[in-house]
């Protein structure tokens, strides 16, 4: 079952902050997020594991909250450049399991 | 190090004929995956190789697709006979190990059309 991203678009000015939200109905063991740009492949930008452990890099964050099943990003002080559609995917606990991407949300960020 | 490469990058073909997508690994690479994207919707997992074995295919959509990693380097993906509702964005992506802290390293997609 496919995790839940709100909001569906969002559309930023330069230096504004944003908050993308994944969601899950069932119990999670990791969260990953991803952004595409037009045309091109998707690009890792994180993993949040089941017990805290986050990998990352760039100027975004990101939270996991497993009781919850719930993860946010966070972009800060936009640039132009974080314009995409972001995509998480979440990993079910037990095991090894496949990746479920979300929908994605669509951010677009104008000067 | 070079990414994981896709071919072709678009393709245009006829309800019912076939078509052979193509993806080669980054080198070293023992798990590559297949995923669709359809237009506005999720990228849609359709399986897993470790190696040269499938590890996972519960996200094929029907026999018409078919899947092979020979010697566990490069994947192929046939469709046979194509429908229209088989166009999307094939994306391919492969990891070193399992995805549990492991990112995957997508490729550019194939675009597919079936008019």
């Amino acid at each position: 079952q496919q995790p839940v991203q709100s909001p569906q678009a969002v559309i930023l000015r330069e230096g504004e902050d944003a908050v993308i939200n994944c969601s899950s109905s069932k119990a999670l063991y990791s969260v990953h997020w991803y952004r595409q740009k037009h045309g091109e492949a998707p690009v890792f930008l994180m993993i949040l594991l089941k017990g805290g452990e986050q990998k990352g890099h760039e100027k975004i964050s990101a939270s996991f909250n497993e009781k919850k099943q719930q993860s946010s990003l966070y972009l800060t002080a936009s640039q132009l450049s974080y314009s995409g559609t972001y995509f998480c995917g979440t990993e079910g606990s037990g095991g090894y399991q496949k990746v479920t991407f979300g929908i994605g949300t669509k951010l677009q960020v104008i000067p | 190090e070079a990414g994981v490469t896709q071919f072709p990058s678009h393709s245009v073909i006829e309800k019912g004929q076939t078509v052979t997508l193509r993806c080669d690994p980054i080198s070293g690479h023992d798990n590559l995956y297949w995923y669709r994207r359809v237009m506005g919707k999720e990228i849609k997992f359709l399986l897993h190789f470790v190696k040269e074995s499938k590890q996972d295919e519960s996200g094929m959509p029907n026999n018409r697709f078919l899947a092979e990693r020979t010697g566990g380097t490069y994947s192929t993906l046939k469709v046979q006979p194509a429908e229209l509702e088989d166009s999307g964005v094939y994306f391919c992506a492969s990891s070193k190990w399992d995805t549990a802290s492991y990112e995957q390293y997508f490729g550019p997609g194939t675009r597919l059309t079936v008019t």
